[in-house]
């Protein structure tokens, strides 16, 4: 496989269910990003690692938690999800952070609905 | 503070028609990193083009090109001779140069009918 990867591609979970998004990139890159897109609102940085060290948290609710096992590999863990947080949710990644300006490539997404 | 802003939301042409999509910024940083990309109904965003702010030289990729204008803070994208496939939600983006945090526009939909 190549580019970033995302499972599952829909995923539809109640408010009392606890479910985790999986991204994998296949690009050798460093850095690892998860990203929200609203309805008419810009896409949202949610958070930001490097090095499977998490450098960005952009005052996200605790009822998102993210993991880094390796550099290849990211995890969004949602429990107690609000219906406002149905969304499209977007996992990038880049060559390192630390370098400054470094395209990021983005997977297919994940399309979340919280009834 | 960063800011882009994309002012068309919406954009409808026939096929073979050219489209350009606007995109202005605001940044207080000297070096910093430009960039286009599409979303097409799948969700996915497909990088386009990253350009840095020292270098002005606009950019032809086949149909697409890029116009750079520091002077007024502008990165416009011209789609030539439209084709349905160009049937997208296209996004400008900015980021400095030693950051990570990328700073999105709006979005503009591009419909190209048949």
């Amino acid at each position: 496989e190549t580019g970033v990867t995302q499972t599952p591609r829909h995923l539809v979970m109640g408010m009392t269910n606890k479910k985790s998004l999986k991204c994998e990139q296949h690009l050798g890159h460093n850095a690892m990003y998860w990203y929200k897109q609203s309805a008419k609102k810009p896409l949202e940085l949610m958070f930001v690692y490097n090095f499977k060290e998490q450098t960005e948290n952009n005052s996200v609710p605790s009822r998102f938690s993210p993991e880094c096992p390796n550099s290849s590999h990211l995890f969004l863990h949602l429990h107690t999800l609000q219906p406002e947080d149905s969304a499209l949710y977007l996992c990038a990644s880049s060559q390192d952070r630390n370098r400054g300006g470094e395209t990021q490539y983005f997977g297919p997404g994940t399309r979340l609905l919280v009834l | 503070a960063q800011k882009v802003t994309q002012a068309q939301t919406e954009i409808s042409v026939v096929e073979k028609e050219d489209v350009t999509l606007d995109c202005v910024y605001e940044t207080r940083d000297t070096t910093y990193y430009l960039f286009w990309y599409k979303q097409p109904p799948s969700g996915e965003l497909v990088f386009l083009i990253r350009r840095n702010s020292f270098d002005e030289q606009n950019e032809i990729s086949g149909r697409y090109s890029w116009n750079f204008q520091k002077s007024t803070s502008s990165f416009n994208f011209t789609i030539t001779a439209s084709q349905v496939v160009d049937s997208a939600v296209y996004f400008c983006a900015l980021i400095k140069a030693a950051g990570n945090k990328l700073t999105f526009g709006g979005g503009t939909r591009v419909l190209v009918k048949p």
